[in-house]
C-alpha cells in the first residue's frame, strides 16, 4: 500500500529566509506526486504536482519541487519564504482506482510558522 | 468557476443522531471523492464516484456511512447513529476525466463535523 511520510511537523521560518519541506513516499509503481497547502478554514489548494517528465517542477506562490526517484523523495522548496506563506502543508501521492481516476494518500502535514 | 461547494460547513450533533452533508462539485467535473480528515492528521480517502457510480469505497467507510451522487451531479454523505470517533473534517473534492487530465483533484471547504 502507498505511504507518504512528511517527518517535519512544525518549521518555522524568517520571513524572506529559504524554505524546504521533506516529503517521501511509498509506492509500487510510478508516482503521482501532489503538494497541497491548507490556511485555517480554507480547503486544500494545489500547489504543484508531478507526473511524468522534468523531475524539478513548478507550483504557484514561488514553489517548486523536485521528484527524485532514488530517494523516494519530493520536497518543496521556496527561494524566500512571505509571512503569507504561513499554513499547513500536505504532500500526497496518487494511487490508481480505475482508469485514470486516482485516490490520494496523505501525509500527516507540516505546519509552516514565519517570523517577521 | 464556482469551484467545490460543501453544506452545511458546521455540524454540532449529540451521539447516536443521525446526519448528512452535502457536495456541489464544479459542474462539468464528472468525478467525485471524498475524504475525511481528523485532528494533525492528513486526509483519508473514503469513497469515489465516477457520474453517479460509486466505484471505489475505503475500509473506513463503515457500514454506518452511505454515499450517493444520484443523477451524477451533487453528493450526499450521511453517518447513521454518530459517535465521537466520527468527529471531523469532511472533505469533497471534483475532477474531469479526460485522456489527458492529470488528474488533479480540486477541494471544497470541508464540513467540520462535531460529536457531542
Amino acid at each position: 500500500a502507498q505511504s507518504v511520510t512528511q517527518p517535519d511537523i512544525h518549521i518555522t521560518v524568517s520571513e524572506g529566509a529559504s524554505l524546504e519541506l521533506r516529503c517521501n513516499y511509498s509506492y509500487g509503481a510510478t508516482p503521482y506526486l501532489f503538494w497541497y497547502v491548507q490556511s485555517p478554514g480554507q480547503g486544500l489548494q494545489l500547489l504543484l504536482k508531478y507526473f511524468s517528465g522534468d523531475t524539478l517542477v513548478q507550483g504557484i506562490k514561488g514553489f517548486e519541487a523536485e521528484f527524485k526517484r532514488s530517494q523516494s523523495s519530493f520536497n518543496l522548496r521556496k527561494p524566500s519564504v512571505h509571512w503569507s506563506d504561513a499554513a499547513e502543508y500536505f504532500c500526497a501521492v496518487g494511487a490508481r482506482i480505475t482508469g485514470t481516476a486516482s485516490k490520494l494518500t496523505f501525509g500527516t502535514g507540516t505546519r509552516l510558522q514565519v517570523t517577521l | 468557476d464556482t469551484g467545490v461547494s460543501q453544506d452545511p460547513r458546521h455540524k454540532i450533533t449529540k451521539r447516536g443522531q443521525n446526519v448528512t452533508f452535502r457536495c456541489d462539485p464544479i459542474s462539468e467535473h464528472n468525478r467525485l471523492y471524498w475524504y475525511r480528515q481528523t485532528l494533525g492528521q492528513g486526509p483519508e480517502f473514503l469513497t469515489y464516484f465516477q457520474n453517479e457510480a460509486q466505484l471505489e469505497k475505503s475500509r473506513l467507510l463503515s457500514d454506518r456511512f452511505s454515499a450517493e451522487r444520484p443523477k451524477g451531479s451533487f453528493s450526499t454523505l450521511e453517518i447513521q447513529r454518530t459517535e465521537q470517533g466520527d468527529s471531523a473534517m469532511y472533505l469533497c473534492a471534483s475532477s474531469l476525466s479526460f485522456r489527458d487530465s492529470n488528474n488533479e483533484q480540486f477541494f471544497g471547504p470541508g464540513t467540520r463535523l462535531t460529536v457531542l
